[in-house]
This record gives C-alpha cells, sequence and structure tokens, in this order.
C-alpha cells in the first residue's frame, strides 16, 4: 500500500516571499503520478501541480514548482512570489499505474501567507 | 464544462434519518470517485467506479454506507441510518479512465448529523 506524509501541518509565509512545502511517499511501483491540490476556505479541491514519475524535468505552473526525488521518494512544492490568494490547505497525493485510479492523499498542510 | 456537480451543498439531519447525497461527473469521464473529509481521518475514498461499475468499496465505512452509478452521468451516496459521526464533507470526483489523468472534485457536501 501507498503513503503520503506531509510533515509540516502549518506553514506561514509573508506576501512575495517564497516557500516550499514538503512532502514524502512510499511505494512499490515504479510507474505513477503526484499531484498537489489547494484547498482554500471554500474547501474547493483545486489542482496546482502534477508530476509523472518517469519525467525527470521537474513540473512548473506560473508561481509553482516541484522538486521531485524519485530516490528519496520526495516532492516538494516551490510557490514564488507568495500571494495572499495562496492561503490554503495544500495536499500532496499519489496514483500508482498499477494500483487502479484512486488517489492517496497525504495529511495536508495549511499554508498562511500574511500581508 | 459545468465541473463536477454535487447537491446537496449543505444537509442537516437527525440521527437515523436516511441521507441521500448526489453527483454528476464531468462529461466523458470514465471514472468517479466518493471522498469523505474529516478533521480526524482527513481525505479518504470511500468507493470508485469505472464505466459505472464499483471496482474498489474497501473504503466504505459499513453497511450503512452504499453506493450506485446507474448511468455515466449520476451518482448517488446514501447513508441509512445516519449517525453522529458519519458528520463531515464528502466530495465527488471525477476523471477519464486514465491513472496519468488527475481528478476533478466537485464543490463537496456537508453533512452534520445531529
Amino acid at each position: 500500500a501507498q503513503t503520503v506524509t506531509q510533515s509540516q501541518p502549518e506553514m506561514s509565509v509573508q506576501e512575495a516571499e517564497t516557500v516550499t512545502l514538503s512532502c514524502t511517499y512510499d511505494t512499490s511501483e515504479s510507474n505513477y503520478y503526484l499531484f498537489w491540490y489547494k484547498q482554500p476556505p471554500s474547501r474547493q479541491m483545486i489542482l496546482v501541480i502534477r508530476q509523472e514519475a518517469y519525467k525527470q524535468q521537474n513540473a512548473t505552473e506560473n508561481r509553482f514548482s516541484v522538486n521531485f526525488q524519485k530516490a528519496a521518494k520526495s516532492f516538494s512544492l516551490k510557490i514564488s512570489d507568495s500571494q495572499l490568494g495562496d492561503t490554503a490547505m495544500y495536499f500532496c497525493a499519489f496514483r500508482g499505474v498499477t494500483s487502479g485510479s484512486r488517489l492517496t492523499f497525504g495529511e495536508g498542510t495549511q499554508l498562511t501567507v500574511n500581508p | 464544462d459545468a465541473g463536477v456537480i454535487q447537491s446537496p451543498r449543505h444537509e442537516v439531519t437527525e440521527m437515523g434519518q436516511e441521507v441521500t447525497l448526489r453527483c454528476k461527473p464531468i462529461s466523458g469521464h470514465n471514472s468517479l470517485f466518493w471522498y469523505r473529509q474529516t478533521m480526524m481521518r482527513g481525505l479518504e475514498l470511500l468507493i470508485y467506479f469505472n464505466n459505472n461499475v464499483p471496482i474498489d468499496d474497501s473504503g466504505m465505512p459499513e453497511d450503512r454506507f452504499s453506493a450506485k452509478m446507474p448511468n455515466a452521468s449520476f451518482s448517488t451516496l446514501k447513508i441509512q441510518p445516519s449517525e453522529p459521526r458519519d458528520s463531515a464533507v464528502y466530495f465527488c470526483a471525477s476523471s477519464p479512465y486514465r491513472s496519468s489523468y488527475e481528478q476533478y472534485f466537485g464543490p463537496g457536501t456537508r453533512l452534520t448529523v445531529t
């Protein structure tokens, strides 16, 4: 079974600064997909970024980028130029190719961006 | 596209009553998922369907919970009888039937059982 761990329950950052959220996972699969989802106070789950395990290049979406270290089973999210609207709960998620369509989520990290 | 649609958005009911949550997935998506979110347990997958067929219901807490997907555009999650510990936010999500695709979540239904 896969497990996803987010060791930072809460984090805060000043507006315009950079913050990195950590995520580690454990799996025996060699091919899988990793995601970061954002859940603002509206509770809507919004996809932030996706990484395919077979790609060595780290995914980037505007101010959001990941540091994917496959050997270390680490998948951190970096938010640059933090904005007040980035305040949300962030979930790391794993989806294996052979384990079906299910997503396994981490516990979440509550990020607060301060003005 | 309207995205995943869930109804109702909020439901308050008394213990022992039957509760039915509804979901309309994104058109063309073959996989549908039901999740439950609580402070104590985080996000839990309850059940998922591929092409309207239940594939994995190992996350369904007990026999009081049941889910159906009679067609590609509609699914229900039923709790009968409901208990206070069922209070949570229930999400429905859908995705194309390939593991490379992300899941798209609905807005959730906040259920309160008193």
